[in-house]
């Protein structure tokens, strides 16, 4: 059981705009900041958001990082087939003072 | 460019030891927190522990204190991830990823990661 929870599976159409959420509690999501990583198929994750809202560079505007409360939220619009990936959530957590990811997002790209 | 390029993949047997490495280069080695993560097979990520090898300060994560030992050797810029018994639970793809941003762990973030080194641990 992960501390930061996310959905298993979401999908979307080409074109389409996909959320996925990740919920977590006050000693982590709820103050601290989130990170968001994209894992391809059979390769290293990736570094997706940080800062709750920053792209690294070379990563598409198309992808965009938003957090409220104990939740955080990754937004995908204009939806290819080559975002079809695992997406997971990341915060630090002060209770066990030790970094947290959550159980990941399953997309599909239908 | 900044890489971490870690060692191949290893196949052991139950209680054997292991060592894994990982390779930073394009940056400086020591002033960066390099921190490992676990992949069980179709499963998602575990943080397991973060090194700064400026001074080898080491912290772990609960599930993870006592169970490996996190290591770097600066003068070769190489970070490692040691067990000195395994187990079959011990199966994994294992990731090391530089940190970036906040300090020893709150507020930053991994970037970029290495390629994996698959560890097989079976009878």
């Amino acid at each position: 059981q992960s501390v930061l929870t996310q959905a298993p599976s979401a999908s979307g159409t080409p074109g389409q705009r996909v959320t996925i959420s990740c919920s977590g509690s006050s000693s982590n999501i709820g103050s601290e900041t989130v990170n968001w990583y994209q894992q391809l198929p059979g390769t290293a994750p990736k570094l997706l958001i940080y800062n709750n809202d920053q792209r690294p560079s070379g990563v598409p505007d198309r992808f965009s990082g938003s957090k409220s409360g104990t939740s955080a939220s990754l937004a995908i619009s204009g939806l290819q087939s080559e975002d079809e990936a695992d997406y997971y959530c990341a915060a630090w957590d002060d209770s066990l003072n030790a970094s947290v990811f959550g159980g990941g997002t399953k997309l599909t790209v239908l | 460019e900044v890489q971490l390029v870690q060692s191949g993949a290893e196949v052991k047997k139950p209680g054997e030891s292991l060592k894994i490495s990982c390779k930073g280069s394009g940056y400086s080695f020591t002033t960066y927190w390099i921190g490992w993560v676990r992949q069980m097979p179709g499963k998602g990520l575990e943080w397991m522990g973060i090194i700064y090898p400026g001074d080898s300060d080491t912290r772990y994560s609960p599930s993870f204190q006592g169970q490996v030992t996190i290591s770097a050797d600066k003068s070769i810029s190489t970070a490692y991830l040691q067990w000195s018994s395994l187990k079959a639970s011990d199966t994994a793809m294992y990731y090391c990823a530089r940190q970036k941003g906040g300090t020893a762990g709150r507020g930053s973030w991994f970037d970029p990661w290495g390629q994996g080194t698959l560890v097989t641990v079976s009878s």
